[in-house]
């Protein structure tokens, strides 16, 4: 039971490239989350998949697009990069929607744009 | 929107109670109080969740007052391995309001 794993672990991009962070859980959850988090600053929600087949923004989506492809993966893609998106990526699971569930959090994507 | 207030950082030595304290005025009726730990280089792990009194797990205790406009999370017996970020999250009701804030760093020295 690996529970939610992300990669890559590391990125780095100049400014335009495309890239796609993976993420995929094995824990059977229903809920999955897309956060970043900026130095000494807290996790910031990007977007958020409710269930499978649905996808929602957070509170910083724009420069980013998500995609549930099953119910273990949960994709985010940045379509043209730029160094206000560098930052560490933590992709997230839970049982159901809200903080009524725990949440499980991936070891994160430290991603740069140059 | 939901928000929580809680200190920037806090001090403490080996072996002492720690109670870090969250405001969160606006908390809506069906809204759960959370707390997440998170070491550096690592996601935030799950500590401990409550709605009112008192909830205690083996890692901490979570004291909610009845006006629930504030809770207090409670380490017993703090070591340097409890050195971390501490967040207070409330639920702000629709799942894409769950703030994080930038949390309590609490340091804990020898």
């Amino acid at each position: 039971n690996a529970g939610v794993t992300q990669t890559p672990k590391f990125q780095v991009l100049k400014t335009g490239q495309s890239m796609t962070l993976q993420c995929a859980q094995d824990m059977n959850h229903n809920s999955m989350y897309w956060y970043r988090q900026d130095p000494g600053m807290g996790l910031r929600l990007i977007y958020y998949s409710a269930s499978e087949g649905t996808t929602d923004k957070g509170e910083v989506p724009n420069g980013y697009n998500v995609s549930r492809l099953n119910k273990r993966e949960f994709s985010l893609r940045l379509e043209s990069a730029a160094p206000s998106q560098t930052s560490v990526y933590f992709c997230a699971s839970s049982v159901g929607g809200g903080l009524l569930y725990e949440q499980y959090f991936g070891p994160g994507t430290r991603l740069t744009v140059t | 929107l939901a928000k929580t207030t809680q200190p920037i950082s806090m001090d403490s030595y080996e072996g002492q109670e720690v109670n870090i304290t969250c405001s969160h005025n606006n908390i809506a009726t069906n809204d759960y109080i959370t707390w997440y730990q998170q070491f550096p280089s690592q996601g935030p792990r799950f500590i401990i969740q409550g709605y009112k009194t008192k909830v205690t797990n083996e890692v901490a205790s979570l004291f909610i007052p009845a006006d629930r406009k504030s809770s207090t999370l409670s380490l017993p017996r703090v070591s340097l391995s409890d050195t971390a970020v501490y967040y207070c999250l409330s639920w702000g009701g629709s799942q894409g309001n769950l703030i994080f804030g930038k949390g309590t760093k609490l340091s804990v020295k020898p």
